[in-house]
C-alpha cells in the first residue's frame, strides 16, 4: 500500500539511551506531522513540517525532542537521554494542501 | 493552549442502537475532525466539517460543527460490532497552523 508508514513498529529502551522513530510519508505530501499518545489518552501535537518552511516546533516537550525532515520524504524524531515519561505512541501523519492527515500505525515506545 | 473536552469517555452499545459522543472547546475552531482508532492503528478520518452549522453524513456516521465553533457531536446510528474502537474529535485552528488539537477520546465497547 502507499499509506504512512513507520518503523520500528515497536522500541524498548533503557532510561538514559536515545533513540530515532522514523516515518515514510505518503509519496508527493508535502507535510508531515509527529503526535504523542500516552496510554488511553488523545494525541497530543510534537512538530510539523511544511515543505521547504521553518518546522512549527511548538508542541516539543523538552530539548530533548528534535526531528528533521529531508525535503518532502523520510523525517526522523530523536529522543535524548530517554525517561519513562517518554513511554508512549508516536504517531507520524501527512498530508497534501486541501487533504486532511493520514497516519501512520505509530511506534509504540517502552522505556525501562 | 486550547483544551478539547471529549464526552463519555466510554460507553457500552448494543447491535442496532444509536449512540452519541460530543467535544467542546474552550476556544474556536475552523474545522471539525472525527478519527476513529482500532488497537494497534494510528487514527483513521471519519468526517471533516469546515463550517459553523455543518452537519454531513458518512453512512450511518452524521457530525455537526456547533454554531458557536465551540463544539461538535457525532451521532452512529444502528450500531454494528466493528463500530467498537476509540474515537476522537480533532480541531484546528487557522491562525495556528495545520497541527490538530485532540480530544480525549471515547471507548465505544460491546455490552457483555
Amino acid at each position: 500500500g502507499a499509506g504512512v508508514s513507520q518503523s520500528p513498529s515497536n522500541k524498548v529502551t533503557e532510561k538514559g539511551k536515545d533513540v530515532e522513530l522514523r516515518c515514510d510519508p505518503i509519496s508527493g505530501h508535502t507535510a508531515l506531522y509527529w503526535y504523542r499518545q500516552r496510554l488511553g489518552q488523545g494525541l497530543e501535537f510534537l512538530i510539523y513540517f511544511q515543505g521547504n518552511s521553518a518546522p512549527d516546533k511548538s508542541g516539543l516537550p523538552s530539548d530533548r525532542f528534535s526531528a528533521e525532515r529531508t525535503g518532502e520524504s523520510v523525517s526522523t524524531l530523536t529522543i535524548q537521554r530517554t525517561q519513562q515519561e517518554d513511554s508512549a505512541v508516536y504517531l507520524c501523519a501527512s498530508s497534501s494542501p486541501s487533504y486532511e492527515q493520514y497516519f501512520g500505525p505509530g511506534t509504540r515506545l517502552t522505556v525501562t | 493552549g486550547q483544551q478539547l473536552n471529549q464526552s463519555p469517555q466510554s460507553m457500552f452499545i448494543q447491535e442496532g442502537e444509536d449512540v452519541s459522543m460530543n467535544c467542546t472547546s474552550s476556544s474556536i475552531f475552523n474545522t471539525w475532525l472525527w478519527y476513529k482508532q482500532d488497537p494497534g492503528e494510528g487514527p483513521v478520518l471519519l468526517i471533516a466539517l469546515y463550517k459553523a452549522g455543518e452537519l454531513t453524513s458518512n453512512g450511518r456516521l452524521t457530525a455537526q460543527f456547533g454554531i458557536t465553533r465551540k463544539d461538535s457531536f457525532l451521532n452512529i446510528s444502528a450500531s454494528i460490532p466493528s463500530d467498537v474502537g476509540i474515537y476522537f474529535c480533532a480541531g484546528r485552528y487557522i491562525a495556528a497552523g495545520n497541527k490538530l488539537t485532540f480530544g480525549g477520546g471515547t471507548r465505544v465497547l460491546v455490552k457483555p
